[in-house]
């Protein structure tokens, strides 16, 4: 069946504008995380969606990054005013539940601020 | 705090022999424990996952990890290692009792080189 999939694939965006990024999940999936993959800090959780429950974005580095997912299925990520050190690839994940649930990964957007 | 550790940056092995790509984690409550792969340019594929009963558990593509309470580890294993495992191997761990939302708290990754 059909996997997680984002896009942009690529992104190039000037520093200071906005910026979205999408993410299908798998269907039926309730769970859907998002995180970045930098050289620098490795793998690291930005926000988690999980039914109807408030999401969790305990790990949204700054109020520049926020998030929706709409009618539980589609998320979008957004980053205002876009910096340099944003530049990164950004996963999406989905899962069937949480806990004990693999979560499985998108490809990516690779992000790059000049 | 919940960590998760990859001692080595590369690991290196030749094709046929058997591989072992190390994690340590820690965490306040019950591990459900997760090893990744990512080939270049592409997203993370899952491998195994230990959440509770046999120490030992099977995955994809001859992969195994072994849990060991005791040593807070568990390590990735493959008896016979192919050119084609080369890739970043990412171990991850989500901390159930610790009230976690359900992100996976990631090591750093270990690169695999395989040669022939």
């Amino acid at each position: 069946g059909a996997g997680v999939s984002q896009s942009p694939s690529n992104k190039v965006t000037e520093k200071g504008k906005d910026v979205e990024l999408r993410c299908d999940p798998i269907s039926g999936h309730t769970a859907l995380y998002w995180y970045r993959q930098s050289l620098g800090q490795g793998l690291e959780f930005l926000i988690y969606f999980q039914g109807n429950s408030a999401p969790d974005k305990s790990g949204l580095p700054s109020d520049r990054f926020s998030a929706e997912r709409t009618g539980g299925s589609v998320s979008t990520l957004t980053i205002q005013r876009t910096q340099q050190e944003d530049s990164a690839v950004y996963l999406c994940a989905s899962s069937p539940g949480w806990a004990n649930y693999e979560q499985y990964f998108g490809p990516g957007t690779r992000l790059t601020v000049t | 705090a919940q960590s998760v550790a990859q001692p080595e940056d590369q690991v290196n092995v030749a094709e046929g022999n058997p591989l072992t790509v190390k994690c340590t984690y820690s965490v306040s409550g019950n591990p459900y424990l997760f090893w990744y792969v990512q080939y270049p340019n592409r997203g993370l594929q899952f491998l195994l996952k230990y959440i509770t009963g046999d120490n030992l558990v099977k995955g994809s593509y001859g992969f195994e990890a072994e849990f060991n309470k005791s040593q807070t580890s568990f390590h990735l294993k493959k008896p016979s290692a192919l050119v084609s495992d080369s890739a970043l191997y990412f171990c991850a761990v989500r901390d159930y009792d610790g009230g976690s939302q359900g992100n996976l708290i990631f090591g750093k990754g270990t690169k695999l080189s395989v040669k022939p």
